[in-house]
Protein backbone atom coordinates (compact mmCIF):
# COMPACT_ATOMS: atom_id res chain seq x y z
CA UNK A 1 0.00 0.00 0.00
CA UNK A 2 1.44 3.53 -1.02
CA UNK A 3 1.31 5.59 1.93
CA UNK A 4 3.03 9.14 3.10
CA UNK A 5 3.46 10.05 6.62
CA UNK A 6 4.41 13.83 7.74
CA UNK A 7 5.79 15.04 10.73
CA UNK A 8 7.17 17.41 12.32
CA UNK A 9 4.80 20.47 12.73
CA UNK A 10 3.93 22.47 15.64
CA UNK A 11 3.98 25.61 17.27
CA UNK A 12 6.59 28.32 16.55
CA UNK A 13 6.95 32.07 17.14
CA UNK A 14 6.98 34.13 13.83
CA UNK A 15 10.99 34.48 12.45
CA UNK A 16 11.39 30.80 14.01
CA UNK A 17 12.32 27.81 11.82
CA UNK A 18 10.51 23.98 11.37
CA UNK A 19 11.57 20.84 9.78
CA UNK A 20 9.41 18.92 8.23
CA UNK A 21 9.27 15.69 7.14
CA UNK A 22 7.22 12.72 5.12
CA UNK A 23 8.20 9.10 5.54
CA UNK A 24 6.86 7.30 2.23
CA UNK A 25 6.55 3.62 1.54
CA UNK A 26 4.70 1.17 -0.94
CA UNK A 27 6.35 2.54 -4.21
CA UNK A 28 9.72 3.36 -5.72
CA UNK A 29 10.38 6.19 -3.30
CA UNK A 30 13.46 7.34 -5.83
CA UNK A 31 11.68 7.65 -9.11
CA UNK A 32 8.83 9.69 -8.06
CA UNK A 33 8.71 13.34 -7.90
CA UNK A 34 7.18 14.54 -4.71
CA UNK A 35 5.48 18.27 -3.15
CA UNK A 36 4.60 19.70 -0.57
CA UNK A 37 0.69 21.47 -0.39
CA UNK A 38 -0.66 23.50 2.63
CA UNK A 39 -4.09 24.74 3.54
CA UNK A 40 -4.63 27.29 5.87
CA UNK A 41 -7.69 26.63 8.60
CA UNK A 42 -10.86 27.09 6.61
CA UNK A 43 -9.12 28.35 3.11
CA UNK A 44 -8.10 26.53 -0.20
CA UNK A 45 -5.09 24.84 -1.34
CA UNK A 46 -1.62 25.83 -2.10
CA UNK A 47 1.46 24.63 -3.83
CA UNK A 48 4.16 24.78 -1.89
CA UNK A 49 7.09 23.12 -3.33
CA UNK A 50 8.07 20.21 -5.48
CA UNK A 51 11.57 18.38 -6.18
CA UNK A 52 12.41 15.66 -8.73
CA UNK A 53 13.44 12.45 -7.82
CA UNK A 54 16.81 13.01 -7.85
CA UNK A 55 16.37 16.06 -5.97
CA UNK A 56 18.09 17.72 -8.57
CA UNK A 57 15.45 20.13 -9.28
CA UNK A 58 13.73 21.84 -6.65
CA UNK A 59 10.57 24.16 -7.56
CA UNK A 60 8.93 26.83 -4.86
CA UNK A 61 5.67 29.15 -4.97
CA UNK A 62 6.86 32.79 -4.81
CA UNK A 63 5.64 32.83 -1.75
CA UNK A 64 7.99 30.83 -0.16
CA UNK A 65 11.25 30.88 -2.40
CA UNK A 66 13.85 32.42 -0.53
CA UNK A 67 12.70 31.17 3.10
CA UNK A 68 11.66 27.59 2.63
CA UNK A 69 14.08 24.48 0.96
CA UNK A 70 12.77 21.18 0.00
CA UNK A 71 14.79 18.42 -0.18
CA UNK A 72 14.83 14.78 -0.05
CA UNK A 73 16.69 11.35 1.02
CA UNK A 74 16.03 8.98 -1.16
CA UNK A 75 18.32 6.13 0.80
CA UNK A 76 15.80 6.86 3.48
CA UNK A 77 12.59 7.32 1.51
CA UNK A 78 12.39 10.27 3.17
CA UNK A 79 10.68 13.78 1.80
CA UNK A 80 11.40 16.92 3.63
CA UNK A 81 10.46 20.75 4.51
CA UNK A 82 12.76 23.25 5.79
CA UNK A 83 10.92 25.96 6.63
CA UNK A 84 12.63 29.47 7.72
CA UNK A 85 11.84 33.08 9.02
CA UNK A 86 8.47 31.72 9.49
CA UNK A 87 5.60 34.48 9.05
CA UNK A 88 1.96 34.25 10.54
CA UNK A 89 0.33 33.16 7.20
CA UNK A 90 2.42 30.31 7.09
CA UNK A 91 0.20 28.61 9.31
CA UNK A 92 -1.30 25.93 7.79
CA UNK A 93 -2.16 22.34 7.90
CA UNK A 94 0.77 21.04 5.37
CA UNK A 95 0.24 17.70 2.77
CA UNK A 96 3.11 15.78 1.34
CA UNK A 97 2.03 14.50 -1.89
CA UNK A 98 3.69 11.92 -4.30
CA UNK A 99 3.35 13.37 -8.07
CA UNK A 100 1.50 11.03 -10.55
CA UNK A 101 4.22 11.82 -13.43
CA UNK A 102 7.23 10.61 -13.72
CA UNK A 103 8.16 15.03 -14.45
CA UNK A 104 7.21 17.06 -11.43
CA UNK A 105 4.42 19.89 -10.94
CA UNK A 106 1.76 17.93 -13.04
CA UNK A 107 -0.45 16.28 -10.75
CA UNK A 108 -0.58 14.58 -7.35
CA UNK A 109 -1.94 10.78 -6.85
CA UNK A 110 -1.25 10.24 -3.57
CA UNK A 111 -1.35 12.38 -0.28
CA UNK A 112 -0.61 11.73 3.15
CA UNK A 113 -2.81 13.09 5.80
CA UNK A 114 -0.97 16.59 6.66
CA UNK A 115 0.94 17.71 9.81
CA UNK A 116 -0.16 21.22 11.53
CA UNK A 117 2.25 24.37 11.65
CA UNK A 118 1.10 27.39 14.13
CA UNK A 119 2.92 30.37 13.75
CA UNK A 120 2.04 32.69 16.94
CA UNK A 121 3.81 34.38 19.38
CA UNK B 1 -0.03 34.99 -9.91
CA UNK B 2 -4.13 34.71 -8.60
CA UNK B 3 -5.22 31.38 -8.28
CA UNK B 4 -7.73 29.60 -11.04
CA UNK B 5 -11.22 31.24 -10.65
CA UNK B 6 -13.90 28.90 -9.25
CA UNK B 7 -17.16 29.29 -8.31
CA UNK B 8 -17.93 29.19 -4.40
CA UNK B 9 -20.40 26.88 -4.43
CA UNK B 10 -22.83 24.12 -6.72
CA UNK B 11 -25.33 22.21 -5.69
CA UNK B 12 -27.62 19.41 -7.07
CA UNK B 13 -30.14 17.16 -6.11
CA UNK B 14 -29.60 13.73 -6.31
CA UNK B 15 -29.27 11.69 -9.74
CA UNK B 16 -28.41 15.04 -11.66
CA UNK B 17 -25.63 16.23 -13.22
CA UNK B 18 -23.57 19.13 -11.93
CA UNK B 19 -20.49 21.09 -13.52
CA UNK B 20 -17.61 22.76 -11.92
CA UNK B 21 -15.50 25.49 -13.73
CA UNK B 22 -12.30 26.48 -13.47
CA UNK B 23 -10.89 29.86 -14.99
CA UNK B 24 -7.34 30.36 -16.00
CA UNK B 25 -5.26 31.80 -18.55
CA UNK B 26 -3.08 31.09 -21.59
CA UNK B 27 -0.15 30.61 -18.81
CA UNK B 28 -2.02 27.75 -17.37
CA UNK B 29 -5.43 26.05 -17.95
CA UNK B 30 -5.42 27.79 -21.31
CA UNK B 31 -1.78 26.35 -22.61
CA UNK B 32 -1.02 23.23 -21.18
CA UNK B 33 -3.12 20.10 -20.63
CA UNK B 34 -2.04 19.56 -17.44
CA UNK B 35 -5.27 20.58 -15.57
CA UNK B 36 -6.46 18.32 -12.33
CA UNK B 37 -8.95 18.42 -9.81
CA UNK B 38 -9.30 17.05 -6.42
CA UNK B 39 -12.00 16.27 -3.86
CA UNK B 40 -11.57 16.86 0.14
CA UNK B 41 -13.98 16.04 2.69
CA UNK B 42 -13.79 18.48 5.70
CA UNK B 43 -10.42 17.15 8.00
CA UNK B 44 -9.40 15.08 5.55
CA UNK B 45 -6.61 14.91 2.53
CA UNK B 46 -7.37 15.59 -0.87
CA UNK B 47 -8.06 12.82 -3.44
CA UNK B 48 -7.28 12.61 -7.06
CA UNK B 49 -10.53 12.99 -9.47
CA UNK B 50 -9.38 13.79 -13.03
CA UNK B 51 -5.32 14.14 -14.46
CA UNK B 52 -4.46 15.43 -17.33
CA UNK B 53 -7.50 17.27 -18.21
CA UNK B 54 -9.83 14.49 -18.32
CA UNK B 55 -7.95 11.12 -17.16
CA UNK B 56 -9.21 9.36 -14.44
CA UNK B 57 -6.87 7.28 -11.76
CA UNK B 58 -7.93 3.55 -11.26
CA UNK B 59 -10.76 3.40 -8.59
CA UNK B 60 -12.20 6.57 -9.06
CA UNK B 61 -15.94 6.28 -10.15
CA UNK B 62 -16.58 6.95 -14.06
CA UNK B 63 -19.59 9.62 -12.72
CA UNK B 64 -16.15 12.36 -12.43
CA UNK B 65 -15.15 13.23 -15.90
CA UNK B 66 -12.94 16.17 -17.00
CA UNK B 67 -12.97 18.38 -20.04
CA UNK B 68 -11.24 21.76 -21.02
CA UNK B 69 -12.32 25.04 -23.90
CA UNK B 70 -9.85 27.41 -24.15
CA UNK B 71 -8.83 28.96 -20.83
CA UNK B 72 -11.51 26.82 -18.79
CA UNK B 73 -11.82 23.41 -17.48
CA UNK B 74 -14.59 21.56 -15.82
CA UNK B 75 -15.76 19.04 -13.85
CA UNK B 76 -18.66 17.17 -14.15
CA UNK B 77 -20.44 14.79 -11.98
CA UNK B 78 -22.43 12.62 -13.26
CA UNK B 79 -25.67 10.75 -11.29
CA UNK B 80 -25.25 12.89 -8.05
CA UNK B 81 -24.78 10.98 -4.63
CA UNK B 82 -25.24 12.40 -1.29
CA UNK B 83 -22.02 11.29 -0.92
CA UNK B 84 -20.25 13.46 -3.17
CA UNK B 85 -20.82 16.35 -1.25
CA UNK B 86 -17.45 17.99 -0.88
CA UNK B 87 -15.35 20.48 -1.83
CA UNK B 88 -13.30 20.14 -5.42
CA UNK B 89 -10.10 21.60 -6.71
CA UNK B 90 -8.84 22.58 -10.09
CA UNK B 91 -4.84 23.22 -10.23
CA UNK B 92 -2.81 23.52 -13.21
CA UNK B 93 0.36 24.02 -13.70
CA UNK B 94 1.84 26.99 -14.53
CA UNK B 95 4.85 28.88 -16.82
CA UNK B 96 4.55 31.73 -14.33
CA UNK B 97 7.58 31.72 -11.44
CA UNK B 98 5.02 29.79 -8.45
CA UNK B 99 4.70 26.61 -11.31
CA UNK B 100 1.49 25.22 -9.86
CA UNK B 101 -1.89 26.80 -9.44
CA UNK B 102 -4.91 25.59 -7.14
CA UNK B 103 -8.62 27.22 -8.02
CA UNK B 104 -9.96 28.91 -5.01
CA UNK B 105 -11.91 25.50 -4.01
CA UNK B 106 -15.70 25.04 -4.42
CA UNK B 107 -18.32 23.32 -2.29
CA UNK B 108 -20.80 20.70 -3.96
CA UNK B 109 -24.35 20.39 -1.86
CA UNK B 110 -26.16 17.76 -2.90
CA UNK B 111 -30.17 19.26 -2.55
Amino acid sequence: EVQLVESGGGLVQPGGSLRLSCAASGFTFSRSPMSWVRQAPGKGLEWVSGISGSGGSPYYADSVRGRFTISRDNSKNTLYLQMNSLRDEDTAAYYCAKDGAMDPLEYMDVWGKGTTVTVSS
Amino acid sequence: QSALTQPASVSGSPGQSITISCTGTSSDVGGYDYVSWYQQFPGKAPKLLIYHVNNRPSGVSNRFSGSKSGYTASLTISGLQAEDEADYYCSSYTSSSTHVLFGGGTTLTVL
